[in-house]
């Protein structure tokens, strides 16, 4: 039972242009969501987060919106870069410090 | 120097063996966790551990289990590998953290390639 899901594997988008990578979950007990991103032959790196008391939250060109009533959390990346191209997972947490993962969405951004 | 490091990076072995993956971090954390990624499986919980004497169960511990040596040291270990745990294996922390708008990150290693032959 995947409880945090990407549903999009891949994405392409122009350079410049906005970048949408989108993830559901189903616990309505997750409290905290964050994005990590990873590049080939590294481990995931931290993004960005946010808690269920928010609905949005920005750090430089990376805003997250979190839906909560929908349950759907959101990565905006704008505007989108080369260097940006990589393999997002988002994950959730209902405040036991243990992290559920999506499957995760491969970006390419195209020069 | 890394933070989290992961030995070895690559490993070919052969089904039945046993072998363990080490990890070892300098960030001084009490959170310690071992996650395996598959193909279209994104990053899925083996173990985690808490503290030197907590260790936990996750998603799909069967076929692994884990050694909490020393509060930087965690080590998974496959008794008796077999082909369908061929996957890039990544250990990770987290450090103390409070409840509310800001919690723990996780600060993953740079991964080991396993292949179960």
């Amino acid at each position: 039972d995947q409880q945090v899901k990407q549903n999009s594997p891949s994405l392409s988008v122009q350079e410049g242009r906005i970048s949408i990578l989108n993830c559901d979950y189903t616990n309505s007990m997750f409290d905290y969501f964050l994005w990590y991103k990873k590049y080939p032959a590294e481990g995931p790196t931290f993004l960005i987060s946010i808690s269920s008391i928010k609905d949005k939250n920005e750090d430089g060109r990376f805003t997250v919106f979190l839906n909560k009533s929908a349950k759907h959390l959101s990565l905006h990346i704008v505007p989108s870069q080369p260097g940006d191209s990589a393999v997002y997972f988002c994950a959730a947490t209902s405040g036991t410090y243990k992290y559920i993962f999506g499957t995760g969405t491969r970006l390419k951004v195209l020069a | 120097d890394a933070d989290v490091t992961q030995t070895p990076r690559n490993r070919i072995t052969k089904t039945g063996k046993r072998i363990m993956l080490e990890c070892s971090q300098t960030k001084g954390h009490d959170r310690m966790y071992w996650y395996r990624q598959d193909p279209g499986l994104g990053l899925r919980l083996i173990y985690y551990s808490f503290d030197v004497k907590d260790i936990n169960k996750g998603e799909i511990s069967d076929g692994y289990s884990v050694s909490r040596q020393a509060q930087a040291k965690f080590s998974l270990s496959l008794e008796s590998a077999i082909p369908n745990q061929t996957a890039l294996y990544f250990c990770a922390t987290s450090g103390p953290g409070g409840t509310g708008e800001i919690r723990d990150t996780q600060y993953f290693g740079p991964g080991t390639r396993l292949t179960v032959l």
